[in-house]
């Protein structure tokens, strides 16, 4: 079965951390994708990587960086947290084309005090 | 701009009392149709793909079809387990990203 890890379940940080989530796959996927998700709005796409060193801007990516140095490891970093960042962060997988549905992992609630 | 509708935003059914749930879609140069379950407080699982207006798939007591314009997600004699979060998700164009539905929230009462 293919297994996503991330970090952490949990996290409380204050306004002004900086922060990393950081996302484990363990079977060779090529894509790796980070959503953040909130009452009402649904699953929104901040990053995603489609190869190692390779990434590309989702919907909502201002305030947030990633970074893929190794192919099944993918970080999200808040350099500068905010309250408005408190949400559900998930972290998926894909093998990649046709195989394309994701595998998402546990997700890490985040609140920024 | 691609967009994906999920109707109802949550649906009560009692054990036993089949129902549908809904995924419409705008998208130009459909890729995938996907459907998952989400409890809460974890992350989403997949259930289906679909590909092509006409597939249908099925696993235990959901179906899911596909049209041109929207999926169904069937639920035939649901039982309390089945109660979660169903998310819909397509991918389009040649882009490597997925549009989500914000959700049917279904809750099934023994």
């Amino acid at each position: 079965d293919v297994k996503v890890t991330q970090s952490s379940r949990y996290l409380v940080k204050r306004t002004g951390e900086k922060v990393f989530l950081e996302c484990v796959q363990d079977m060779d996927h090529e894509n790796m994708f980070w959503y953040r998700q909130d009452p009402g709005l649904g699953l929104r796409l901040i990053y995603f990587s489609y190869d190692v060193k390779m990434k590309e801007k989702g919907d909502i990516p201002e305030g947030y960086s990633v970074s893929r140095e190794k192919k099944e490891r993918f970080s999200l970093i808040l350099e500068s947290a905010s309250t408005n960042q408190t949400s559900m962060y998930l972290c998926a997988s894909t093998p990649g084309w046709p195989y394309n549905e994701q595998f998402f992992g546990p997700g890490t609630r985040l609140t920024v005090l | 701009e691609d967009q994906v509708t999920q109707s109802p935003e949550a649906l009560r059914l009692q054990e036993g009392e089949s129902s549908s749930l809904n995924c419409s879609y705008t998208v130009s140069g459909l890729r995938g149709l996907f459907w998952y379950r989400q409890d809460p407080g974890k992350g989403p699982e997949f259930l289906f793909t679909l590909y092509s207006a006409g597939e249908e798939k099925e696993k235990e007591r959901l179906k899911a079809t596909l049209t041109k314009k929207e999926s169904f997600l069937h639920i035939t004699a649901p039982k309390p387990e089945d109660s979660a979060t169903y998310l819909c998700a397509v991918q389009a164009g040649t882009g490597n990203q997925f549009y989500f539905g914000t959700g049917t929230s279904l809750t099934v009462i023994p």
